[in-house]
């Protein structure tokens, strides 16, 4: 069965730092994964996905994550992080042919240090 | 455009009461979901509804019912609200109809408290 870990419940780092989140998944073949982001008291917005070609995967706000199979890894990527960006960020994971195959880490709340 | 819009955005309720939960998108997308989250766990799908007249369950579909009332409307009820119910609900849509290569749009979310 397909599963998703975020290995880091909260992390913290000082604004200008470079920022990595990492997500590791389990699935037999190539999955479509998503990054996703929640602000204090909203939804889930999305992002970046991976669902073939180039492994590295620019999203919005200037995150990019790459997917690296021979660790399972999607991992989230920053160089430079903006007090703005303090949230949980979600791994998503999503295999089969149905909608209730996509699976959402646990979540790593992201702390900004002035 | 409002996107995904949930009704009401706080509720308590007492044991053994019922609730319906409202959601609306006005994107036209086929698809709707429902999810739970619950520290520490992530989103768990509750159901979905992969086009309009169908609806399925997801991981966690016990103690909940759902209608899919038109393209724009799903809602989620609870029959009877137990204390393990207290969450907060994300309802979401997507374009296409199912399939696990979507981007989801969520609400704002409703959290909900059972005492």
């Amino acid at each position: 069965a397909q599963s998703v870990t975020q290995p880091d419940i909260h992390i913290t780092v000082s604004e200008g730092a470079s920022l990595e989140l990492r997500c590791n998944y389990s699935y037999g073949a190539t999955p479509y994964l998503f990054w996703y982001v929640q602000s204090p008291g909203q939804g889930l917005q999305l992002l970046l996905k991976y669902f073939s070609g180039d492994t590295l995967v620019q999203g919005i706000k200037g995150f990019e994550a790459e997917f690296k199979r021979s660790q399972s890894s999607f991992n989230l990527r920053k160089p430079s992080v903006h007090w703005s960006d303090a949230a949980e960020y979600f791994c998503a994971v999503g295999a089969g042919s149905s909608a209730s195959k996509i699976i959402f880490g646990s979540g790593t709340r992201l702390s900004i240090r002035p | 455009n409002a996107g995904v819009t949930q009704t009401p955005k706080f509720q308590v309720l007492k044991t053994g009461q019922s609730m319906t939960l409202q959601c609306a998108q006005d994107m036209n997308h086929n698809s709707m979901y429902w999810y739970r989250q619950d520290p520490g766990m992530g989103l768990r799908l509750i159901y979905y509804s992969a086009s309009e007249g169908t609806t399925d369950k997801g991981e966690v579909p016990n103690g909940y019912n759902v209608s899919r009332l038109n393209k724009r409307e799903f809602s989620l009820r609870l029959e009877s609200a137990a204390p393990s119910q207290t969450s907060v609900y994300f309802c979401a849509s997507s374009e296409m109809v199912g399939g696990p290569r979507e981007t989801q749009y969520f609400g704002p979310g409703t959290r909900l408290l059972v005492l």
